[in-house]
């Protein structure tokens, strides 16, 4: 399978709690984002990394998320100190690099984290 | 501001019940918009990437078709397997993000 990989599929974590959730894009994407969804709403940006750089962070994303991307690979999304209000499902996508036109970006399954 | 809505929210069909969902936006520096289809669960699956006015895209029982202010998806035909939230997306000139809209989920009753 040669789609964006994320794992895990499920986290359940007790309130204060740190939790890591990882990416694997497809390989020969150069641009990965993070997204967050709650239900009934519609994806909401968290951050985007071109290669191994971390372009742009979402003013919704607190002192408390950190992501990374070492060496423009996989990427890892970290939740310090969870709050119930984290429950929701954290998508990531890529995409290739823009030509001419813009470039589909290609999900994951996600992972939902519920904070109990 | 930059706006992404899609309407109607929610939306019940009976199988072969044809209609269409909106999505209208007001940015400015559109440089493209995506519909995607998303099952309970699951990340959003790629439908479509609509360039520019004028433009029509089709796959089977869906077409997309974008205006300056709008682009509707087009159901003809609705089979149950159909049903899903269908969001759409909108890419900007100057922003490395996508910005969605919240979302039509689609029920089609056999």
């Amino acid at each position: 399978d040669t789609g964006v990989s994320q794992n895990p599929r499920h986290k359940i974590t007790k309130r204060g709690q740190n939790v890591t959730f990882r990416c694997d894009p497809i390989s020969e994407h150069n641009r990965l984002y993070w997204y967050r969804q709650t239900l009934g709403q519609g994806p909401e940006f968290l951050t985007y990394f071109q290669n191994e750089a971390q372009l742009e962070k979402s003013r919704l994303l607190s002192d408390r998320f950190s992501a990374e991307r070492p060496k423009g690979s996989f990427s890892t999304l970290e939740i310090q100190r969870t709050e119930q209000g984290d429950s929701a499902m954290y998508l990531c996508a890529s995409s290739p690099q823009p030509g001419q036109g813009p470039a589909e970006a290609f999900f994951g399954q996600g992972t939902r984290l519920t904070v109990v | 501001e930059d706006q992404v809505t899609q309407s109607p929210e929610a939306l019940r069909l009976q199988e072969g019940e044809s209609s269409s969902l909106n999505c209208s936006y007001t940015v400015s520096g559109l440089r493209g918009l995506f519909w995607y289809r998303q099952d309970p669960g699951k990340g959003p699956e790629f439908l479509f990437t609509l360039y520019s006015a004028g433009e029509e895209k089709e796959k089977e029982r869906l077409k997309a078709t974008l205006t300056k202010k709008e682009s509707f998806l087009h159901i003809t035909a609705p089979k149950p397997e159909d049903s899903a939230t269908y969001l759409c997306a909108v890419h900007l000139y100057n922003f490395n993000k996508f910005y969605f809209g919240s979302g039509t989920k689609l029920n089609v009753k056999p």
